[in-house]
């Protein structure tokens, strides 16, 4: 089992650019998260997905928009990138309806430069 | 929004000691979660509590739900060095099953 795989593992971006980062998991999950990770801090939401067809903003959505794409696939895109966005990122997928814990991806790091 | 106030930020321990570590919220939750993160890797569950005063092992580990609903508490008996990580407490509300305000997290180093 895979669980949860998130793409890249690394980026690089200059101020502006914009890049997706991609999420998918295996275990049938009906409830998928982004959040985000700041040296010496906990992890802060940014969006998640409920169930397939429905997102809603957490606790720092500005500068994100998100896509589920369909039951396994939650991704989270960045139209231009700034300084204050360099983070570690990370998927996270659990049960809808039972308060059991989410399963975490490794973690995409992404420098903004 | 609610906030988690997680303590000590870190502990410096010898091996075999015994390790406490808390966490506090301004409002009530209806499930807690006690997570480790190892370096490069995404948390991984390792207690969920989900009554006020339950008290729930695993190994090692035992985690408290507080009577108040508004803290838990992590335990961790005879450390060792594979114990070294960031532990973060994340709190649930069950009409957000799923979505979790996390602690800043305690990070555990033990000297062997």
């Amino acid at each position: 089992n895979a669980g949860v795989t998130q793409t890249p593992k690394f980026q690089v971006l200059k101020t502006g650019q914009s890049m997706t980062l991609q999420c998918a998991q295996d275990m049938n999950h009906n409830s998928m998260y982004w959040y985000r990770q700041d040296p010496g801090m906990g992890l802060r939401l940014i969006y998640y997905s409920a169930s397939e067809g429905t997102t809603d903003k957490g606790e720092v959505p500005n500068g994100y928009n998100v896509s589920r794409l369909n039951k396994r696939e939650f991704s989270l895109r960045l139209e231009s990138a700034a300084p204050s966005q360099t983070s570690v990122y990370f998927c996270a997928s659990s049960y809808r309806d039972r308060a059991v814990g989410a399963f975490f991806g490794q973690g995409t790091r992404l420098t903004v430069v | 929004g609610q906030q988690l106030n997680q303590s000590p930020q870190s502990m410096f321990i010898q091996e075999g000691e015994d390790v406490s570590m808390n966490c506090t919220s301004s409002s009530i939750f209806n499930t807690w979660l006690w997570y480790k993160q190892e370096p490069g890797e995404g948390p991984v569950l390792l207690i969920a509590l989900y009554k006020a005063g339950e008290l729930t092992s695993n190994g090692r580990l035992t985690a408290q739900f507080g009577i108040t609903r508004k803290d838990s508490f992590l335990n961790i008996s005879a450390s060792i060095p594979s114990d070294v990580g960031i532990y973060f407490c994340a709190g649930q509300l069950r009409t957000n099953a799923g979505k979790s305000t996390f602690g800043d997290g305690t990070t555990l180093t033990v000297k062997p």
